[in-house]
């Protein structure tokens, strides 16, 4: 069984580009996460999705991120314009729907360097 | 004060020993925690989760929980050199919230031949 997919591993921009990272969760998860990691810290929640729908985004900073996931299947988190302080490894991951153990399965993940 | 709290570590364990990482978390109402361990530059991946006060052992592993005194705990028997990564505690809030994991900073652990 395939696991979450994401892309670019890596990608080094000038602050003020924009930037998109994609997640292809496993096979009949319908929640999708997008975590963001800083070096030394845990993960933390910026999006969470269930099928299409966001349902809790209260931590994305909406001025310059926006996520979508059409169809339910395949997110893209896209930040534009990128500050330098937005360096950081992106996870994505999925799960199956509430009521299983809670278990999240992470991609590698898209490490950002905004020069 | 962050609401999952760990020892960033790093914890120095001979191979062989029993590694302890510790856990605490501010949010009373929590009803489910899990450990997460992560390689370095590798993303993180679940070792154990934990819903009622107690022991739960899985092979080398044996997680507890206190809920009283909000902290849950991962021993490591046996450590092993692979053993050695970051430890990352997790906590689900409310059952309303589920999926919304509070991680902590994580606890390096460094198993010595």
């Amino acid at each position: 069984e395939a696991g979450v997919v994401q892309s670019p591993r890596y990608k080094i921009i000038e602050k003020k580009q924009p930037v998109a990272f994609w997640c292809n969760p496993i096979s009949g998860h319908n929640t999708l996460y997008w975590y963001l990691q800083n070096l030394g810290q845990g993960p933390e929640l910026l999006i969470r999705y269930e099928n299409e729908e966001a349902v809790d985004d209260s931590q994305l900073p909406k001025d310059r991120f926006s996520a979508e996931r059409l169809k339910g299947v395949d997110s893209t988190l896209k930040i534009q314009p990128a500050e330098l302080g937005d360096s950081a490894v992106y996870l994505c991951a999925s799960s199956l729907r509430q009521g299983s153990s809670g278990e999240l399965f992470f991609g590698e993940g898209s490490r950002l360097t905004v020069l | 004060q962050k609401e999952v709290e760990q020892n960033s570590g790093p914890l120095s364990v001979p191979e062989g020993a029993i590694a302890s990482l510790n856990c605490t978390y501010s949010d009373r109402g929590s009803q489910s925690f899990f450990w997460y361990r992560q390689y370095s530059g590798k993303s993180p991946e679940l070792i154990m989760f934990i819903y009622s006060n107690g022991d739960k052992e899985d092979g080398r592993f044996t997680a507890q929980l206190n809920k009283a005194s909000q902290y849950v705990s991962l021993l490591i028997r046996d450590s092993q050199p692979s053993d050695s990564a970051t430890y990352l505690c997790a906590v689900n809030p409310t059952t309303d919230s589920w999926g919304k994991l509070q991680f902590g900073a994580g606890t390096q652990v460094v198993v010595t031949p």
